[in-house]
């Protein structure tokens, strides 16, 4: 099974800064991972797949990058909406997995 | 508008049974893999299982394999979880989810639907 560690748990920002977060795989995924977003009471929302690529109707400030073992989701000015909880997943190996997630918090 | 609404949800007693359904509309339905996602309350998400377009073949996580069958009316576009032998962590919403191709990302959840399993 493949294990994705999220860091921080949790990332205290204020709105106008970068986030940078990061997923860890337990082996190579090359680059099947992707981003969700999760607000309270809410589905989580696809942002990125494969690594690299924005999903439909999502901003510019969003970016992935990575490969192998090493993923970074980075906002690159927080908006208000954007404090929430981040997901990485993988789709590379059975049983498909999640990271823990980040909790991106109003500082 | 493409939509996933589950159903089903509720609270049950360890070792018993409920059926979970999804309705989906909008997208051409047997074109796509199925799944269902679960998260405790408080917690992260899990995957639990996922069923091919054409119904053959299944994925199950470890933690429900041999409890839980995942199957689909493609006349109807319902993909439905039946689970059987519920404990007390089976707690959690359940969601419904599409992957966008035939083996991309999860691109479209329902809303989710809340099992309980408690006495």
């Amino acid at each position: 099974e493949v294990v994705l560690t999220q860091s921080p748990a949790t990332l205290p920002l204020s709105p106008g800064e970068r986030a940078t977060l990061s997923c860890r795989a337990s082996q190579s995924i090359t680059n099947y991972l992707a981003w969700y977003q999760q607000k309270p009471g809410q589905a989580p929302r696809l942002l990125i797949y494969d690594a690299s690529n924005r999903a439909t109707d999502i901003p510019a400030r969003f970016s992935g990058s990575g490969s192998g073992t090493d993923f970074t989701l980075t906002i690159s000015s927080l908006e208000p909406e954007d404090f929430a909880v981040y997901y990485c997943q993988q789709r590379s190996s059975w049983p498909l997995t999640f990271g823990g997630g980040t909790k991106v918090e109003v500082k | 508008e493409v939509q996933l609404v589950e159903s089903g949800g509720g609270l049950v007693q360890p070792g018993g049974s409920l059926r979970l359904s999804c309705a989906a509309s909008g997208f051409a339905f047997s074109n796509h893999v199925m799944n269902w996602v679960r998260q405790a309350p408080g917690k992260g998400l899990e995957w639990v299982s996922s069923l091919t377009g054409n119904g053959e073949n299944t994925y199950y996580a470890d933690s429900v394999k041999g409890r839980f069958t995942i199957s689909r009316d493609n006349s109807k576009s319902t993909v439905h979880l039946q689970m059987n032998s519920l404990r007390a962590e089976d707690t959690a919403v359940y969601y419904c989810v599409r992957r966008s191709w035939p083996w991309g990302p999860f691109d479209i959840w329902g809303q989710g639907t809340m099992v309980t399993v408690s006495s």
